[in-house]
């Protein structure tokens, strides 16, 4: 089945204390993306990659780093994080649009952060 | 600047009456407009895609370069569509507005 999967689903810690979200694709997308839903506000990038070791920031990307040293995962890590963190994260997946086509996102089911 | 505007942070219809969810963009160029819907508690999945024009559960959006709009419509709603709905801009660059929240009464 094709999907985007996201581990852990839930996470409850505190602040300071290091965490890394997975995401892994098994649709052979050259893009994926990190979104945090925060009520009223949607949804806002916080990173995107167009391919194997190729990131850039989006719109809210401090305080986050990710990585993509394979084409299936693409890991949202939080060196030190804080209370504002606290957020729903979704990763999102995608083939690379030609020009002139549209390419939808699939997403993952989301991991709830609580940062204490 | 780019950006999404949806007005309706919640929008309460009964069963069986029409319903039409706003989004306004700003946009530079030839927009890519979506819609995705989030039911409860679940992940964010493709409604419509406005190059597409079609018709999903039978909503349906039309593009209006004149009015920047891309709203959705459906003719009689149903209590499974109440959700979260949001109408991102963009390609592979998702920018997306507050959403509307649709609860349809029954």
């Amino acid at each position: 089945e094709a999907q985007v999967t996201q581990n852990p689903r839930y996470l409850i810690t505190v602040t300071g204390k290091k965490l890394t979200v997975t995401c892994s694709q098994n649709m052979n997308h050259e893009y994926m993306s990190w979104y945090r839903q925060d009520p009223g506000l949607g949804l806002r990038q916080i990173y995107y990659s167009m391919n194997v070791e190729v990131t850039d920031k989006g719109d809210v990307p401090e305080g986050y780093k990710v990585s993509r040293k394979e084409k299936r995962n693409f890991p949202l890590i939080l060196e030190s994080p804080s209370p504002n963190q606290t957020s729903l994260y979704f990763c999102a997946s995608s083939v690379l649009p030609l020009t002139g086509e549209v390419a939808p996102q699939y997403f993952g089911p989301g991991t709830r952060l609580l940062v204490l | 600047a780019q950006r999404v505007t949806q007005p309706e942070k919640l929008l309460s219809v009964f069963k069986g009456a029409p319903v039409e969810l706003k989004c306004n963009y700003s946009y530079s160029g030839s927009p890519e407009l979506f819609w995705y819907v989030q039911y409860s508690r679940q992940r964010l999945q493709l409604l419509l895609r406005h190059i597409s024009r079609e018709s999903i559960k039978g909503f349906t959006a039309d593009l209006n370069k004149g009015e920047t709009s891309f709203h959705l419509k459906k003719p009689f709603a149903q209590e499974e569509d109440s959700a979260m709905y949001y109408c991102p801009l963009g390609s592979y660059k998702l920018i997306f507005g507050s959403g509307t929240r649709l609860l349809v009464r029954p």
